[in-house]
Formats: structure tokens, C-alpha cells, sequence
């Protein structure tokens, strides 16, 4: 089957570095979708990776490993605007969106 | 960067009636859109994927007959709720991808509250 595993929650301090770890399992792979949702509002477009490695967008940086089926989310120099939930997609052979559960990250001062 | 929009953005109901619900791509060509549903505190759940000109293809358990979807043209999908019932009472989120680049960008979502 198709699975998508992220912890559900996370907290971390103002200023700090955080990451968000992601595990999947599809049938076929075409790329590891990372999005932002915050409380009350639909998810907004992070990060796509479809070749292993980092990349790097701002604050952000996201990291793939396809032989692992493994897939992080770094956030650096935490703001309290960060604090939200997280969802690992991962796009299948179909080029389906399967989504994980989300990780709600809070953040404290 | 790619905007969808969603209307209307919040909407209560009567139980019995009917609510449709527009989705918008408004800078690009939406090849294929997505409705998904999403309870207080859980993770969305998708309900069907719709391509231009043809029938909507639906997640198991979601019945094709209550959410109707409707994708018209190459910016523009429906999405109606008939008759619907306090359960029906969600937050609807539709997302439109062309066929490259893959990822989906997301309308604002539609709170319903059918009382």
C-alpha cells in the first residue's frame, strides 16, 4: 500500500533550527511535495524534489533521498509566523498526491 | 506565482439544500483539479480529481451523487453538495496543477455549515 509518515507535532524555540522528517512508500515515485498550512487556511506550495539532494529556498531547504524513501524539511532562524502545520506529499506513478498527516509545528519565544 | 481562487469563501445552509462551490484558476490552464475536505484538526482528504471535459473520478467512500463536480473548461471546476446534512459541514479546498510543473496550488478553501 501507499503510506506517508511525518511525526504529528513538533515544538521548537523563536530563533532556533527545526526538522521536519518525512517516510514514504508509493506505488512509483515522481517527485516529494512539501506544503504549509496554517491554522484555518489551505496549504501553500513549499518545495518540490524529484532528484536526490538539498534544496535550498530562503529559510527553508528541503532534502530527498529516493533510496531511502526519505525526504526532510529544514527550517532555519525560526519566526513565530512559522508555527503551522506541515504536509509531506509524495506524488506517485499516477501523478497522485499522496499526503501525509501533517506535522503541526509550534513554536514558543 | 500560480493563483487559484475559491467562491464563495464561507456559506451556511439550510439542511436539504443544495451549495455549489467555484474554483478558479486564474493565470494558468488547470489540466486537472482536485477537491479535497477537511475536518477541524485532521489532514485533508481527498475527494475527487477532475480533468477538463471529462467525468470526475472519485475517492472511494465519497458519493458521486451528493458531491457533483463539474470541469467545464480549463480554469474553471464546480463543486456541488446536494442536499446536504449537518455531517456535510466541512472546510472545502479545491487545487488545480497543469501537466508540468506538478504541484498543485491550492484556493483558500470554503468553510460550509449546514444547520
Amino acid at each position: 500500500g501507499q503510506n506517508i509518515d511525518q511525526p504529528t507535532e513538533m515544538t521548537a524555540t523563536e530563533g532556533a533550527i527545526v526538522q521536519i522528517n518525512c517516510t514514504y512508500q508509493t506505488s512509483g515515485f515522481n517527485g516529494l511535495f512539501w506544503y504549509q498550512q496554517h491554522a484555518g487556511e489551505a496549504p501553500t506550495f513549499l518545495s518540490y524534489n524529484v532528484l536526490d539532494g538539498l534544496e535550498e529556498k530562503g529559510r527553508f531547504s528541503s532534502f530527498l533521498s529516493r533510496s531511502k524513501g526519505y525526504s526532510y524539511l529544514l527550517l532555519k532562524e525560526l519566526q513565530m509566523k512559522d508555527s503551522a502545520s506541515y504536509l509531506c506529499a509524495a506524488m506517485d506513478s499516477n501523478y497522485q498526491l499522496i499526503w501525509g498527516a501533517g506535522t503541526k509545528l509550534i513554536i514558543k519565544p | 506565482g500560480a493563483v487559484v481562487s475559491q467562491h464563495p469563501s464561507w456559506v451556511i445552509c439550510k439542511s436539504g439544500t443544495s451549495v455549489k462551490i467555484e474554483c478558479r484558476s486564474l493565470d494558468f490552464q488547470a489540466t486537472t483539479m482536485f477537491w479535497y475536505r477537511q475536518f477541524p484538526k485532521q489532514s485533508l482528504m481527498l475527494m475527487a480529481t477532475s480533468n477538463e471535459g471529462s467525468k470526475a473520478t472519485y475517492e472511494q467512500g465519497v458519493e458521486k451523487d451528493k458531491f457533483l463536480i463539474n470541469h467545464a473548461s480549463l480554469t474553471l471546476s464546480t463543486l456541488t453538495v446536494t442536499s446536504a446534512h449537518p455531517e456535510d459541514s466541512s472546510f472545502y479546498i479545491c487545487s488545480a496543477r497543469d501537466r508540468e510543473p506538478w504541484e498543485q496550488y491550492f484556493g483558500p478553501g470554503t468553510r460550509l455549515t449546514v444547520t
